[in-house]
């Protein structure tokens, strides 16, 4: 059973709006994630935070900005979003760092969908 | 870059059946993982393979690293229904970043009863 929750599961926005996902878990971990999945590509790492601090960038866009206030939340902050933008957004986290070989313990997910 | 590549991308079998899905890359990884995933769900790990020619089995599902590193596979015996789901394949690299698992584009596979 995961201990990683998400919120919302479903989200529709407007090019111009601003909303937040969320991302909580209840495993004691040291590490989280915000993950982008798209057909047909493969799982994209978008943010990487360990012990609050974030570790890892893969130039992802301004128009998304992470947050995590403390090692059991995740936040992600979208605004002006892209119809391309439009995708699942999955949350995970690991004891360690993932490079590592760690397991990784993902969330439901977010299904975005940008109009 | 790094990739994995994943084959078949999809696959549609009657129950019973077997089937084997591959996970090829150029790159040697210090370990591999397989997830599923389920519809409207996250992946779930099923395994993780550390060791050149590893050999892991779950009940039905047989996991197999590569001698070098760089390859791995699963086999599925007597599929059944509950299979169905969307096998992703995440490997760690030797040297790269500490946060980063790569992963392959998944396979799709669908056991029809």
């Amino acid at each position: 059973e995961t201990g990683v929750t998400q919120t919302p599961r479903h989200l529709v926005m407007g090019m111009t709006n601003k909303k937040s996902l969320k991302c909580e878990q209840h495993l004691g971990h040291n590490a989280m994630y915000w993950y982008k999945q798209s057909a047909k590509k493969p799982l994209e790492l978008m943010f990487v935070y360990s012990l609050e601090e974030r570790v890892e960038n893969n130039s992802v866009p301004s128009r998304f900005s992470p947050e995590c206030p403390n090692s059991s939340h995740l936040f992600l902050h979208l605004h002006t979003l892209q119809p391309e933008d439009s995708a699942l957004y999955l949350c995970a986290s690991s004891w360690g760092l993932a490079g590592g070989g760690e397991t990784q313990y993902f969330g439901p997910g977010t299904r975005l969908l940008v109009l | 870059t790094q990739l994995l590549e994943q084959s078949p991308q999809f696959l549609s079998i009657q129950e019973g059946e077997n089937l084997t899905v591959y996970c090829n890359s150029s790159s040697v990884f210090s370990s591999l993982q397989w997830y599923r995933q389920e519809p409207g769900e996250g992946p779930v790990l099923l395994v993780t393979v550390v060791t050149g020619g590893e050999v892991k089995k779950l009940k039905r599902l047989t996991f197999q690293f590569g001698d070098a590193r760089k390859d791995s596979s699963l086999h599925i015996t007597a599929a059944q229904p509950g299979d169905t789901g969307l096998y992703l394949c995440a490997g760690a690299a030797i040297r790269g970043s500490q946060g980063n698992l790569i992963f392959g584009k998944g396979t799709k596979l669908s056991v029809k009863p």
